[in-house]
């Protein structure tokens, strides 16, 4: 069962530009993480957020988080044409129980 | 190096012809999962472990088995594939459920024909 679901599903930007891309979710969490997909590879997490946490920041990673809206946002900020990879949001849902992952935003960084 | 290793890395197979997808992880990660990507779908948990001997279903269960007799261990078995299965499958561990971050390995790209 999908709980997050990201927006965009693809985003194409210029170098240098930020990028945003959206997650919501469905149920009350515990926390909600970030992870990066170079095409057909092993996933690598990012960043991860609690649910008594608001925003957070790594690098040029910024990540909100709206428990009342039930969204999340991720920001990279001067992207680079590293960045370009698929960006996935997975949720805790509250209770011990294991992560579940959206379906992802594929984010195109162009030099 | 922490990491997660998974063997094969491609496999093309007939259908019912059993096979074994192998995980290893070497940081003494309580809890491992299974899980496959297809277009569209995104990732999906086949099966998951929080401990030796310690398996339970995920969401798309059905034509898999696991087993987890040692801690570093967690191999995915289909003992007749079908076509359907074919897709990008890729293990991941961690220190605890949901509130640690999910290492992955490399993936296996099936292929079942």
């Amino acid at each position: 069962s999908q709980q997050g679901e990201e927006d965009p599903q693809a985003l194409s930007i210029q170098e240098g530009e930020n990028a945003t891309m959206n997650c919501s979710y469905k149920t009350s969490i515990n926390n909600l993480q970030w992870y990066r997909q170079n095409s057909g590879r092993g996933l690598v997490h990012l960043i991860l957020i609690r649910s008594n946490e608001r925003e957070k920041h790594s690098g040029r990673l910024r990540v909100t988080l709206d428990t009342s809206k039930k969204s999340s946002s991720l920001l990279i900020t001067a992207s680079r044409a590293a960045d370009t990879a698929s960006y996935f949001c997975a949720t805790v849902p509250s209770g011990n129980t294991p992560l579940v992952f959206g379906k992802g935003t594929r984010l195109s960084v162009i030099a | 190096e922490a990491q997660v290793t998974q063997n094969p890395r491609y496999l093309i197979t007939v259908t019912g012809k059993k096979l074994t997808v192998t995980c290893s992880q070497n940081m003494n990660h309580e809890y491992m999962s299974w899980y496959r990507q297809d277009p569209g779908l995104g990732l999906r948990q086949i099966y998951y472990s929080m401990n030796v001997e310690v398996t339970d279903k995920g969401d798309v269960p059905e034509g898999y088995k696991v087993s987890r007799k040692e801690k570093r261990n967690f191999p995915l078995i289909l003992e007749s594939p079908s076509p359907n299965q074919t897709s990008l499958y890729f293990c991941a561990s961690t220190q605890g459920i949901g509130t640690y971050e999910q290492y992955f390995g490399p993936g296996t790209r099936l292929t079942v024909t």
